[in-house]
């Protein structure tokens, strides 16, 4: 049963750069699809992006500009990067699988990482 | 983008009694290649991430109990709860998967 988890800083300074990993645990990342997705405080949910595992990505057209998905099969991870982060960017970070390799709904999910945007 | 709406913000249910969650999408999320709907429903507790009830539209995830049910097509969609147990209680999102960029609506929350 695959298994996803998230790693990286909890605070990261206004204008900065966000990073974080999912690391993949009992199963291979050379297929799906991999997205990013986050949640605000007490808000909803929003899609980042996917990569996938041919290394093909498609971004939210509201992050485009700041974000970078990538993939690293050999450490069978991958990572967000977004750039010049406000305050607006706190949230916890989620990443997850398509549950068919076909793309479509989400499944499964890491546990979520909360990232603080303040300096 | 496909924008989705979903209504009641948050409900208030009896236990055993039935509980009922919309969500409509802008546009239709139903492919005339498979005649299929992409929409899922979501359950989230607090602390957790969202855990799959309900993929095209209508069918019931793998060990969710059949109280849960998932109807409609096109843009408007439903989630029933048909019996409301305690550990019910949550907030639940709809999702379409039918076109980048993936989009929720914005949360019901489910309270006894």
């Amino acid at each position: 049963q695959v298994q996803l988890q998230e790693s990286g800083p909890g605070l990261v300074k206004p204008s900065e750069t966000l990073s974080l990993t999912c690391t993949v645990a009992g199963g291979s990342i050379s297929s799906h699809y991999w997205s990013w997705i986050r949640q605000p405080p007490g808000k909803g949910l929003e899609w980042i992006g996917y990569i996938y595992h041919n290394g093909r990505t498609n971004y939210n057209p509201s992050l485009k500009s700041r974000v970078a998905i990538s993939l690293d099969t050999s450490k069978v991870q991958f990572s967000l990067k977004l750039s010049s982060v406000t305050a607006a960017d706190t949230a916890v970070y989620y990443c997850a699988r398509d549950a068919t390799g076909l793309g479509g709904w989400f499944d499964p999910w890491g546990q979520g990482t909360l990232v603080t945007v303040s300096s | 983008d496909i924008a989705m709406t979903q209504s009641p913000d948050s409900l208030t249910v009896s236990l055993g009694e039935r509980a009922t969650i919309n969500c409509k999408s802008s546009r239709s999320v139903l492919s005339s290649s498979n005649n299929k709907n992409y929409l899922t429903w979501y359950q989230q507790k607090p602390g957790q991430p969202p855990k799959v009830l309900i993929y095209w539209a209508s069918t019931r995830e793998s060990g969710v109990p059949d109280r849960f049910s998932g109807s409609g097509s096109g843009t408007d969609f439903t989630l029933a709860i048909s019996s409301l147990q305690a550990e019910d209680v949550a907030v639940y999102y709809c999702q379409q998967y039918y076109d980048p960029p993936y989009t929720f609506g914005q949360g019901t929350k489910l309270e006894i």
